[in-house]
Order: C-alpha cells, then structure tokens, then sequence
C-alpha cells in the first residue's frame, strides 16, 4: 500500500534551516509529483510547491519562493524540503503529499523558537 | 491566486443526520482538458488530511458511498447522508485547475 513517511518534528532558532524527509513507497517514486503542504496552527492548508522525482522539475507557490528548497534521492525513493532563514511565521505542520493529494504523510511540525 | 469559499465555518449534527458542506471558487474550475480539478478532503482530529472524493464526483479509495461531491464551474457540495461518528472532524475543499492549487478555510464537522 502506498505510504509517505516523514522525519520527526523539529526545534529550531530564527535565522536558522531545518531540511525534512518524506520517504515513499509501494508505488513507482518516479512516476508523481509530491506535493508539499503547509498548514499553521488551528488554520487552513497552504500549497508550497512540488517535485517530480523522475526529472527534479519544481513548481513553487511564488508565497514560498526562496523560503523552500525540494529535492529528491531517487535511489531511497525520498523527497526533501529544507526552508530557510527561519521566523516564527515558519512554525506549522509540514505535509508531503502525492500528486493530486491522494496520499499524505503524517506530517513534521516546526517550532522556531530560541 | 484562486479564493476558495467554504461554508458554514462549523456544523454541529447528529450522528445519522445528513449534511451538506458547500465550496465557491473565485473561478470557473474547468480545465482546458474539459475535468474540474476540485476536490475534498477530511482531516479527523490530529489526522493527516485524507482524499475523500476527487474531480467533484468521484470517491476516493476505500471511501463509503455516504459521501457525495456535486457541482460544476465555481459552485460545488459535499453531502454525508447518515453522518457516523468516524465523519468527524474538518472538511476541506482544494481546486488544482489553476496554479497553485488554494484550499477552502475549512467546514468543521462536530457532534451535537
């Protein structure tokens, strides 16, 4: 069964980056985009961009441009996201998602805090 | 970017009751390939959010027939007939016809 599995949740300073994992399987990583989303506290779902793995082609949210970075390994079938120069603004829930949302994973959250 | 409109905010019902959750895009969702990328998802309590119907009408994998999706151009409905305490939880329409894909602020979904 097709599963996304994340990194853990993660403590950081402001200035600083965090770079998450989304490892997949019981599909063919290379056959569809994955997603990211982002969700803030007790608020709705903000799209960040996507990946598709077979070729490293991205799209970004222009919100998000410069503040995410996506990259996959194909060889472990994994996407990252690293997000940069860290604020409080930054602290959410992070999702991966495949495609047209049809699989989530379960979701990192990021407090940024010194 | 594409505004995403769900209402009510919040809807308190009664385990067997049937509801209907509706979502208005700021435009028309029709894609140049004719299909309306308009979907709905749930997110039940500390859940990831999960697809229950794709593409205005279709249900998701494993999703149960109580679950409906209607509508067409910028108007769309979710109805749960015979709502069940696992339906709980917060309903989310999201358009990906237009980049990038925005989501509705959410419909709550609570007991009474």
């Amino acid at each position: 069964q097709v599963k996304l599995l994340q990194s853990g949740a993660a403590l950081v300073k402001p200035g600083a980056s965090v770079k998450m994992s989304c490892k997949a399987s019981g599909y063919t990583f290379t056959d569809y985009w994955v997603s990211w989303v982002k969700q803030s506290h007790g608020k709705s779902l903000e799209w960040i961009g996507e990946i598709y793995p077979n070729s490293g082609a991205t799209n970004f949210n222009e919100k998000f441009k410069g503040k995410a970075t996506l990259t996959v390994d194909k060889s472990t079938s994994t996407a990252y996201m690293e997000l940069s120069r860290l604020t409080s603004e930054d602290s959410a829930i992070y999702y991966c998602t495949r495609s047209v949302f049809d699989y989530w994973g379960q979701g990192v959250m990021v407090t940024v805090s010194s | 970017d594409v505004v995403m409109t769900q209402t009510p905010p919040s809807l308190s019902v009664a385990i067997g009751q049937s509801v209907s959750i509706s979502c208005k895009s700021s435009q028309s969702l029709v894609y140049s390939d004719g299909k309306t990328y308009l979907h709905w998802l749930l997110q039940s309590p500390g859940q990831s959010p999960k697809l229950l119907i794709y593409q205005v009408s279709n249900l998701g994998s494993g999703v149960p027939d109580r679950f409906s999706g209607t509508g067409s151009q910028k108007d769309f409905t979710l109805k749960i007939s015979r709502v069940e305490a696992e339906d709980l939880g917060v309903y989310y329409c999201v358009q990906a016809t237009h980049f990038p894909p925005t989501f509705g602020g959410g419909t709550k979904l609570e007991l009474k």
